[in-house]
């Protein structure tokens, strides 16, 4: 069965870039769609974006210009980085596998345990 | 964006009640919606996808169904591990996006 860690720094200050990584075990990156989602304490989940190691990204326009996606295949990791973080960017982020339903579309099937992510100065 | 719309947003049910969480989204998304479970500090859990598949190890006491925009997740007997919070989520088209949350509590 995929596992999936996230890992980041915790605390970020204001104005800075957050870099966030999947490392995944069990599955190669190369064989799948993967996407970061993010839950501010007490709130719902917000989709940030998607990746496959052999196409294009997509991102979630509200975040589009401040996000990259970028993925290891020697590591087996996926990144996130996110730049000019004010408060709102504090949640849990969590790294999700995708895979393809009947009808061809992705959904997601195994997540990592998220990681927390507090931007303060 | 299409928005994705729970009711109720909490309920309080008991061991053995059959629940039901409705999910509406504002625009047609054929049966593109998926189900997860999630419990305090911990990550998401796919229940359901393609509205009414489950996903391997589910128990079979949860349910989909729907199409469209209308969307229902059941379950049909809840067990003391079921009482969680329960999001569903659109995959029909960019940004992906999730219902506000329905948290099932204890009776």
């Amino acid at each position: 069965q995929v596992q999936l860690q996230e890992s980041g720094p915790g605390l970020v200050k204001p104005s800075e870039t957050l870099s966030l990584t999947c490392s995944v075990s069990d599955d190669s990156i190369s064989s799948f769609y993967w996407s970061w989602i993010r839950q501010p304490a007490g709130k719902g989940l917000a989709w940030i974006g998607r990746l496959h190691t052999r196409g294009s990204n997509n991102y979630n326009p509200s975040l589009e210009s401040r996000v990259t996606m970028s993925a290891d295949t020697s590591k087996n990791q996926i990144s996130l980085k996110l730049t000019s973080l004010t408060d709102a960017d504090t949640a849990v982020y969590y790294c999700a596998r995708e895979r393809r339903d009947a009808s061809g579309w992705l959904y997601f099937d195994s997540w990592g345990q998220g990681t927390v992510v507090t931007v303060s100065s | 964006d299409i928005q994705m719309t729970q009711s109720p947003s909490s309920l309080s049910a008991s061991v053995g009640d059959r629940v039901t969480i409705t999910c509406r989204a504002s625009q047609a998304i054929r049966n593109h919606l998926a189900w997860f479970q999630q419990k305090p500090g911990k990550a998401p859990k796919s229940l359901i996808y393609a509205a009414s598949s489950l996903q391997s190890g589910v128990p079979s006491n949860f349910s989909g169904s729907g199409s469209g925009t209308d969307f229902t997740l059941t379950i049909s007997s809840l067990q003391p591990e079921d009482f969680a919070t329960y999001y569903c989520q659109q995959y029909n088209s960019y940004p992906l996006t999730f219902g506000g949350g329905t948290k099932v509590e204890i009776k």
